[in-house]
């Protein structure tokens, strides 16, 4: 089985702060993922990687960056946390191997900025 | 603009019988399709996808219907269980090529909740 690793279940940092989310899959995917979860908006892609230290832009990369320096771990940092970025933060994962495939999330990390 | 919409926020089912979650979407591009469950305080697990070259795909008590002329696909659950109560997730996927190909593009959630 896949397995997803997000380093904090719930987080609570203040407004300024430069925060840092970590992910870890054991299945040498070469595609991660990261999203934000919020009620009534579904689920929607910050960034992404295809490959080490390759990155996009997801749909709303603003306040956001990403590393990947190693193939299993992707990061999210927000550079100055801001109230708006309360969220549930869901990272996932993926095969290349063939295009449809499904990706495999973490439990997620509950995120409150005060 | 909303590409992949469900349009119903919950949906009450009692148990035994079949749930049906509806997902619409815009993008003809997309040509893959994949339903997530998700529990509070979970992340999303997969459940069943589809291709746009079929019309139907099973497994278990899970059927996914697509109909590509009317852009819209389904969830059939049968028989529902009390287990089945969670937040489905409708997603979608483009056959972009370069990294566009890899995003997936998801719907706000319907919340079925199976009553015993």
């Amino acid at each position: 089985d896949v397995k997803v690793t997000q380093s904090s279940r719930y987080l609570v940092k203040r407004t300024g702060e430069k925060v840092f989310l970590e992910c870890v899959q054991d299945m040498d995917h070469e595609n991660m993922f990261w999203y934000r979860q919020d009620p009534g908006l579904g689920l929607r892609l910050i960034y992404f990687s295809y490959d080490v230290k390759m990155k996009e832009k997801g749909d709303i990369p603003e306040g956001y960056s990403v590393s990947r320096e190693k193939k299993e771990r992707f990061s999210l940092i927000l550079e100055s946390a801001s109230t708006n970025q309360t969220s549930m933060y869901l990272c996932a994962s993926r095969d290349t191997g063939f295009r449809n495939q499904p990706q495999h999330f973490g439990d997620g990390t509950r995120l409150s900025i005060l | 603009d909303q590409q992949v919409k469900q349009n119903s926020p919950s949906l009450s089912v009692q148990e035994g019988r079949i749930s049906i979650l509806n997902c619409d979407y815009t993008n003809s591009m997309f040509d893959y399709f994949l339903w997530y469950k998700k529990y509070p305080a979970e992340g999303p697990t997969f459940l069943i996808s589809i291709s746009s070259i079929k019309d139907k795909n099973e497994d278990g008590r899970f059927t996914v219907f697509l109909n590509k002329s009317a852009k819209h696909l389904s969830l059939h659950i049968v028989p529902s269980q009390p287990g089945d109560s969670a937040v489905y997730f409708c997603a979608a996927s483009a056959a972009y090529s370069g990294a566009g190909s890899y995003q997936l593009t998801f719907g706000k959630g319907t919340k079925l909740s199976v009553i015993p």
